[in-house]
């Protein structure tokens, strides 16, 4: 069985401070995908990235960037100088793209909220 | 603009009734499916779509149905067998079933009293 776990449930940060949010996973698969949503107080879940198992180089997007660790089954995604405007909450997800129906295993998220 | 609409983003009902959530993409995905979503919670899956015709049930399927009759609607019902009705569902589509991303709707927030 696949799981997702977040294990911070809320983080608070002044803007313009570094926050990172750890993301570690479970699968027995030997392929699969890990995703980044952005979830903001208006509901809708924004995607962020995906990442396939075979791919560990790091990536940076702007103020996000992404640490993918096989050895320790970890997506962490770091966001750079914050903003208000990053005050949402994130979630981490794990697919099995072979499995029935490319169902996304979710975690619970973290909720950030960045202070002006 | 393409992209995936639901509506109405709230919903009142009262309990003993069954309520349709829409559900509509002019994406040309093939693929659509239904989450919930409880406060503090992440996503579980309720009922997927592989393509029109077909749907199959994720993880929370009981005191739910859908119908998949054309490629751009996937209509969700949260019928009176459903014990705890009340939560955030949010409706998704990727291109194909095994399309990695999926993209998700605005949300529908039903509350049952």
């Amino acid at each position: 069985a696949q799981k997702v776990t977040q294990a911070q449930t809320e983080i608070s940060v002044v803007e313009k401070e570094d926050v990172t949010l750890d993301c570690v996973y479970e699968t027995r698969d030997t392929t699969y995908y890990l995703f980044w949503y952005k979830q903001p107080p208006s509901g809708e879940l924004v995607f962020l990235i995906r990442r396939n198992s075979f791919d560990e180089q790091n990536e940076i997007s702007g103020r996000y960037s992404w640490n993918f660790q096989k050895s320790t089954s970890s997506f962490n995604f770091t966001i750079t100088a914050s903003q208000v405007v990053d005050s949402a909450v994130y979630f981490c997800a794990l697919s099995d793209p072979y499995g029935a129906g490319n169902m996304l295993t979710f975690g619970g998220g973290t909720r950030l909220m960045v202070k002006p | 603009d393409g992209g995936i609409t639901q509506s109405p983003k709230y919903l009142f009902r009262k309990e003993g009734q069954n309520v349709t959530l829409s559900c509509e993409q002019n994406l040309n995905h093939d693929a659509m499916y239904w989450y919930r979503q409880d406060p503090g919670q992440g996503l579980r899956l309720i009922y997927y779509s592989q393509i029109v015709n077909d749907f199959q049930k994720g993880d929370i399927a009981e005191g739910y149905s859908v119908s998949r009759e054309k490629k751009e609607s996937f209509p969700l019902t949260v019928t009176s067998a459903q014990k705890n009705p009340t939560a955030f569902y949010l409706c998704a589509s990727s291109r194909k079933w095994n399309s990695h991303e999926q993209y998700f709707g605005p949300g529908t927030r039903l509350t049952v009293t």
